[in-house]
């Protein structure tokens, strides 16, 4: 079973509004963390944004906050006030907690193009 | 400020050319994480170090090796590289190992052709 999915291969949004893109995961571990990777055309990996599966608050970062429900194990990603430079490949992982080392799970991410 | 380092940000080689793709890191990890990403595709998990414990993905080919002869540095070595090699090798490095909490701070990967 994956263990992340993102349904939304490509989504476009127009500049200056709000988009939302979908990530749900699958775990019975208790602990775990969600993070969000933005990937532009030129290849980089950079870390967005971090939700605790024990946190009780939705985390934000600038522009960028995570709509995080945990008994639907959804972790959106919702982006404000969108500019051209978000265009880039956005990627959801989760590294699960308990007993010893567990590896970063990736989903197939979401490519997002901003139209001016 | 680039913290996670990678040389060269662009490798091209011959079919069957021994190459090798470094990383540097300047945040005094214990991990350090290779990850292979094809067009399209979410990064995939090659190896990682645990400061000197090397620890290999159970489907990672045989042609893959890595070395880390210190902190700072980590070296892929791709003995015989063939067409279906060539991808994105993206180094990344984490604080901690088994952290949930711990993010990984990624390099700007190399783009490796195979010719």
């Amino acid at each position: 079973a994956q263990k992340i999915t993102q349904t939304q291969p490509g989504m476009f949004v127009q500049e200056k509004e709000a988009v939302t893109l979908d990530c749900t995961y699958d775990t019975s571990d208790p602990s775990y963390g969600l993070f969000w990777y933005k990937q532009p055309s030129s290849g980089e990996m950079i870390f967005l944004i971090y939700q605790g599966s024990y946190d009780q608050q939705n985390a934000t970062e600038g522009r960028y906050s995570l709509n995080f429900q945990k008994a639907r194990k959804s972790a959106n990603l919702v982006i404000s006030a969108s500019q051209l430079g978000d265009s880039a490949m956005y990627f959801c992982a989760m590294r699960e907690g308990g007993g010893g080392y567990q590896k970063v799970t990736f989903g197939t991410g979401t490519k997002l193009q901003v139209i001016p | 400020d680039a913290m996670v380092i990678q040389n060269p940000r662009y490798q091209v080689t011959q079919f069957g050319k021994p190459v090798t793709l470094s990383c540097s890191q300047t945040l005094n990890h214990n991990v350090m994480y290779w990850y292979q990403q094809k067009s399209s595709q979410a990064p995939k998990l090659l190896f990682h170090y645990y400061d000197k414990d090397f620890n290999n993905e159970a489907d990672t080919p045989d042609n893959f090796q890595s070395r880390r002869p210190n902190t700072s540095f980590c070296f892929l070595d791709i003995r015989s590289p063939g067409l279906g090699d060539a991808a994105m090798y993206l180094c990344a490095t984490s604080r901690d190992l088994a952290r949930a909490d711990q993010p990984q701070h990624f390099g700007d990967g190399t783009r490796l052709s195979i010719l």
